[in-house]
């Protein structure tokens, strides 16, 4: 069955620190997809990554980092140098191909403080 | 490039009424998702419309029923409306024809409360 974990609820940083957001996903596809959405109080879903599950390779997109790891079943988000702007709530999302469309599971969200 | 829209921004409605949501999808989508996230919770997945006809569900009651017309928007109709109901109501669209065909691009939603 799908599952995406996010353990951690909130997590509250000052500005330019570095903050990791967890994720832990189950699936029992060997083809599946990974994303990250953030969600600002404005409440749109804004897509930030897409991983499918036979590329490993880590991802840098300035100051965003991720780390795919199929062995612990994770894929982590790190922020670098964290800005206010960055504040927001981050989502974890599994994608599973089905007849005639895909399921998408996105896990509970981590809230993310980032003060100045 | 027009993103994906959706309307009403907000709605009230009480107990047992119906409502009905709508989604534009983004210029050359085919495919249209629609959650449900409630309060301080992560999108939950409602259904999936391509081609005019609904292809993945949810753990939903068919008290909340779909439609995707010609020009790829949709619908979302939920009836007898319960307080549970109260939520905000994401549309996302994707493009089948696409290499990334399941990278979804959302809505701002719509706030949904039911007195």
């Amino acid at each position: 069955a799908q599952k995406v974990t996010q353990a951690q609820t909130e997590i509250s940083v000052v500005e330019k620190e570095d903050v990791t957001l967890d994720c832990v996903y189950e699936t029992r596809d060997t083809t599946y997809y990974l994303f990250w959405y953030k969600q600002p109080p404005s409440g749109e879903l804004v897509f930030l990554i897409r991983r499918n599950s036979f590329d490993e390779q880590n991802e840098i997109s300035g100051r965003y980092s991720w780390n795919f790891q199929k062995s612990t079943s994770s894929f982590n988000f790190t922020i670098t140098a964290s800005q206010v702007v960055d504040s927001a709530v981050y989502f974890c999302a599994l994608s599973e191909a089905r007849t005639g469309g895909f399921k998408t599971i996105f896990g509970a969200g981590t809230r993310l403080f980032v003060k100045a | 490039d027009a993103g994906v829209t959706q309307s009403p921004t907000h709605l009230i409605k009480t107990r047992g009424q119906q409502v009905t949501l709508r989604c534009s999808p983004k210029s050359g989508h085919d495919t249209v998702s629609w959650y449900q996230q409630a309060l301080g919770q992560g999108p939950q997945f409602i259904f999936q419309y391509y081609e005019e006809e609904e292809r993945q569900r949810g753990n939903f009651p068919d008290r909340f029923s779909g439609h995707q017309f010609p020009n790829y928007s949709s619908e979302l109709n939920v009836n007898a409306l319960l307080l549970g109901d109260s939520a905000l109501y994401l549309c996302a669209s994707s493009s089948r024809q696409s290499l990334a065909g399941d990278t979804q691009y959302f809505g701002p939603g719509t706030r949904l409360t039911v007195l």
